[in-house]
């Protein structure tokens, strides 16, 4: 099975503070995915990338950049956070388009 | 941007009804679809693809009607552990998928 890691369950920050969130998938995906969630609002795009050091804005690129140096390894960066960026994130994977992702476990940042 | 729209419910029904979710999508050119089922505070799982034929996965029944444009899911002989958010997914020909917002599924004793 493919494995999506993300190395936190639950973080929790303050206003300010640049944050790293580390996704890890280990079946040799193309594609790499982030997103955020949260309530009625669905799932939200924030970046993604289609091959080592590409990475394409999604719908809501604004306080966030993105770092793919090796395939494996997709890095969510919040730059200055801010408390409207407590959120549910998920990074996702899949081997190419129009394939389904599988998703981590998904970190829930908070920011305080 | 392309849409998925889904009625978010909930939708609350007894152990052992049979319980159907209706999803639609705006783009024609769409190649491939899901359902994808998430449990509370946990990532979204596939629940299955959705082929052009219909396709059964024991007690559920996805269905696509692409005149229509619309995607369904059947749960036969709901179980209390059916209780989820169900997820429409399409794919075109972009990187991304395009996510439904849901629907939320309550089964009761």
């Amino acid at each position: 099975d493919v494995k999506v890691t993300q190395s936190s369950r639950y973080l929790v920050k303050r206003t300010g503070e640049k944050v790293f969130l580390e996704c890890v998938q280990d079946m040799d995906h193309e594609n790499m995915f982030w997103y955020r969630q949260d309530p009625g609002l669905g799932l939200r795009l924030i970046y993604f990338s289609y091959d080592v050091k590409m990475k394409e804005k999604g719908d809501i690129p604004e306080g966030y950049s993105v770092s793919r140096e090796k395939k494996e390894r997709f890095s969510l960066i919040l730059e200055s956070a801010s408390t409207n960026q407590t959120s549910m994130y998920l990074c996702a994977s899949n081997i190419d388009r129009p394939y389904g992702y599988t998703f981590g476990s998904g970190t829930r940042l908070t920011v305080v | 941007r392309k849409e998925v729209e889904q009625d978010p419910g909930p939708f609350n029904v007894p152990e052992g009804a049979t319980v159907a979710f209706n999803c639609t999508y705006s783009n024609s050119a769409s190649q491939s679809f899901f359902w994808y089922r998430q449990d509370c505070r946990k990532e979204p799982k596939l629940l299955m693809s959705v082929y052009s034929s219909g396709n059964e996965d024991g007690r559920f029944t996805a269905q696509l009607n692409r005149a229509s444009q619309y995607i369904s899911l059947l749960i036969r002989d709901s179980k209390l552990s059916d209780s989820a958010t169900y997820l429409c997914v399409v794919a075109d020909s972009g990187y991304a998928l395009n996510f439904g917002k849901g629907t939320s599924l309550l089964v009761t004793p």
